[in-house]
């Protein structure tokens, strides 16, 4: 079936320092994927998507590149922010499922000033 | 636009009881879902509705119920509260289940804690 890893937390940087946060998926066809942020005592917010192989999301500084031949979706930001601070989930659609969004477990980031 | 709204956000219940977590949308998105949030799990979908009428069971159905008798709502009710039930809920909702890049629009959450 579908899976998606994520790369354990949490991730403690200081501000101005690089973010990678590392995600790869399991799917059979060719799934959308998505980076999610949630914000203490917040619901999930869309951060960017890729829907197709070399395809690059991006949005507030965070990008991510669709990589077909290593399965993989890996979030990055150049320079940190305190404001940052949050959990960060990776989630895959696969068009041949009508249950939607497969999701990682979550990655917590927090950013020290 | 209020977008996804779930209520209540907090609730405290004894281990037996029923109760109802309410989720609304004012986008007239078709499909709709359930999920609940666990420490080191990500989020498991617990039922889905594709449409008014139609519910189908997700990854962790089991003690949970739900119906879609309005496009706008999609409740879910616990039978008999346990506290392996204990957990974050969250509602979503999206245009349709076939849309790409189509992304899914959550609420703030409901936390639900069974003693």
């Amino acid at each position: 079936g579908n899976s998606v890893t994520q790369m354990e937390g949490p991730v403690t940087l200081s501000e101005e320092a690089f973010l990678t946060i590392n995600c790869t998926y399991t799917a059979t066809g060719y799934p959308s994927l998505f980076w999610y942020v949630q914000y203490p005592g917040e619901g999930l917010q869309l951060l960017l998507k890729a829907t197709k192989a070399d395809d690059k999301g991006s949005n507030k500084g965070f990008e991510a590149t669709y990589r077909k031949e290593t399965t993989s979706f890996h979030l990055e930001k150049g320079s940190v922010q305190v404001s940052d601070s949050a959990v960060y989930f990776c989630a895959l659609k696969y068009m041949g499922s009508a249950r939607q969004l497969t999701f990682g477990s979550g990655t917590q980031l927090t950013v020290l000033p | 636009n209020a977008g996804v709204t779930q209520t209540p956000k907090f609730q405290v219940l004894k281990t037996g009881q029923s109760m109802t977590l309410q989720c609304a949308q004012d986008m007239n998105h078709e499909y709709m879902s359930w999920y609940r949030q666990d420490p080191g799990m990500g989020l498991r979908l617990i039922h889905y509705s594709v449409g008014a009428g139609i519910t189908d069971q997700g990854e962790v159905p089991n003690g949970y119920n739900v119906s879609r008798s309005t496009t706008e709502d999609f409740p879910l009710r616990l039978l008999s509260a346990a506290p392996s039930q204990t957990s974050v809920y969250f509602c979503a909702s999206s245009y349709s289940q076939t849309g790409k890049g189509e992304p899914q629009h959550f609420g703030d959450g409901t936390r639900l804690s069974i003693l």
